[in-house]
């Protein structure tokens, strides 16, 4: 089946660093990614939507600049949160799919994020 | 607007027992519909893929019904175990928004009891 794989899974970082997560999808073609967060016992909420080449398409109330999301190729897309805060500290999700509807959504494993 | 419905919000059952949690939308003009199960602290796993054209999906336990005409989805969990508690979420990919987007569920807290 599809795999998507995300790294790092945990990352602590220091206030007003920045920090990078990858997401890759292994075995097909992801034309299309999602970056969600994720606040404990709520529900997963939508960042960005990428496609390969294009810029992302950012959901209201989310920062795109600090939340830089790069989709470069087929098979990676990344999400960079700059000059993180405190209030940065959640659980990022990342999720691609194929190019036609009837593929399904693959998600990564997610990255626990603490900005200390 | 298409909107996602589970029903119910949360479930404790006793192991070994048979089970379905029920999902709704408003919009039967989809592509296909996932259901996804989410443990504490980590990422989504998909279950079962439903294409629109699909009646039903089925994997070990496991066996996702789809009525598109009447907006409805069931995923039924055979002989219940502990290691089926989790979050489980459905999702649609509509047609009538953007059609890259899933529309989700609040999802349904499934807690089985040793």
């Amino acid at each position: 089946g599809a795999v998507v794989s995300q790294h790092p899974s945990r990352v602590i970082c220091k206030s007003g660093t920045s920090v990078k997560i990858e997401c890759r999808s292994l075995d097909f073609q992801a034309t299309t990614m999602f970056w969600y967060r994720q606040f404990p016992k709520q529900s997963l909420m939508l960042m960005a939507t990428s496609n390969e080449g294009s810029k992302a398409t950012y959901e209201q109330g989310v920062e795109k600049d600090k939340f830089l999301i790069n989709h470069a190729s087929l098979t990676l897309s990344t999400l960079t949160v700059t000059s993180a805060h405190p209030e940065d500290s959640s659980f990022y999700i990342c999720s691609a799919t194929g190019p036609t509807p009837n593929y399904g959504y693959t998600f990564g494993s997610g990255t626990r994020l603490t900005v200390v | 607007k298409q909107e996602v419905t589970q029903i119910p919000a949360a479930l404790s059952v006793p192991e070994g027992e048979n089970l379905v949690l029920n999902c709704s939308f408003t919009d039967s003009a989809i592509y296909n519909l996932q259901w996804f199960r989410q443990d504490p602290g980590k990422g989504l796993t998909s279950l079962l893929l439903i294409q629109s054209s699909q009646r039903e999906q089925t994997s070990g336990r496991l066996n996702a019904s789809l009525d598109k005409s009447s907006g409805r989805s069931t995923l039924y969990i055979a002989a219940s175990q502990p290691g089926d508690s989790a979050t489980y979420l459905c999702a649609v990919r509509s047609m009538g928004d953007s059609n890259y987007q899933l529309i989700w569920g609040a999802g349904t807290k499934l807690i089985i009891k040793p």
